[in-house]
């Protein structure tokens, strides 16, 4: 069973267009995540999200946005695109609540291309 | 300042020969946790070992220790018999109880295991 899923895994896309990035847990964990990797493999987070905090990086430029229609799902929006979007996005997800490590669990990643 | 320092870029190490990856953090909450990652090529993050910075002695798992100074805020991964397999990007990461448990990740060391 896969923990954390995301499609599509590849998106080529031209600037300007909006697109989403879904993303989906089977853990049971009360927080996700959306990172972007880029080329020189530098991991930023972008948003934390559970159903009670939505925590933005403030770099995050408002064109991104996370959408969550429930506990297993975050999904992220990018409007009016640009080339330097071009990257891959992680999801992930934790349990931030209860004790343990609170490990991240990261999904397989979408590599997205803007031309 | 950096929350996490991975100051090796990149490392070689002869297979079945013993590698440390280092990794300096920086915090002043009492509570927080350490991981490191691997990234092999293929894309995907793969979480290798966890510690507490309560836990008294260092983590292992495996062929992945994790050598815990707390008073020199270091939290080097060691890696025992390297394989070819073990060519990655390597990733240290911090998760503060303080800041809600928020998690930081080092810029990564890519380590190459030459046959």
């Amino acid at each position: 069973d896969t923990a954390v899923s995301q499609t599509p895994k590849y998106l080529v896309t031209q600037m300007g267009n909006d697109k989403s990035i879904k993303c989906e847990q089977n853990l049971g964990h009360d927080t996700m995540y959306w990172y972007k990797q880029d080329s020189k493999k530098f991991l930023k987070i972008m948003f934390s999200y559970n159903n009670k905090e939505l925590i933005i990086n403030e770099t995050v430029p408002n064109r991104f946005s996370p959408k969550s229609p429930d506990k297993a799902h975050l999904n992220l929006h990018i409007n009016s695109l640009e080339l330097g979007d071009s990257a891959v996005y992680f999801c992930a997800s934790s349990q931030r609540t209860g004790g343990g490590s609170y490990e991240q669990y990261f999904g397989p990643g979408t590599r997205l291309t803007v031309t | 300042a950096q929350k996490i320092t991975q100051t090796q870029p990149g490392m070689f190490v002869q297979e079945k020969e013993a590698v440390t990856l280092d990794c300096t953090y920086d915090t002043s909450d009492p509570s927080y946790g350490l991981f490191w990652y691997k990234q092999p090529s293929s894309g995907e993050m793969i979480f290798l070992i966890y510690q507490g910075s309560y836990d008294q002695q260092n983590a292992t798992e495996g062929r992945y220790s994790l050598n815990f100074q707390k008073a020199r805020k270091s939290a080097n991964l060691v890696i025992s018999a390297s394989q070819l397999g073990d060519s990655a990007m390597y990733f240290c990461a911090m998760r503060e109880t303080g800041t809600g448990n928020q998690f930081y990740f080092g810029t990564g060391t890519s380590l190459t295991v030459i046959p």
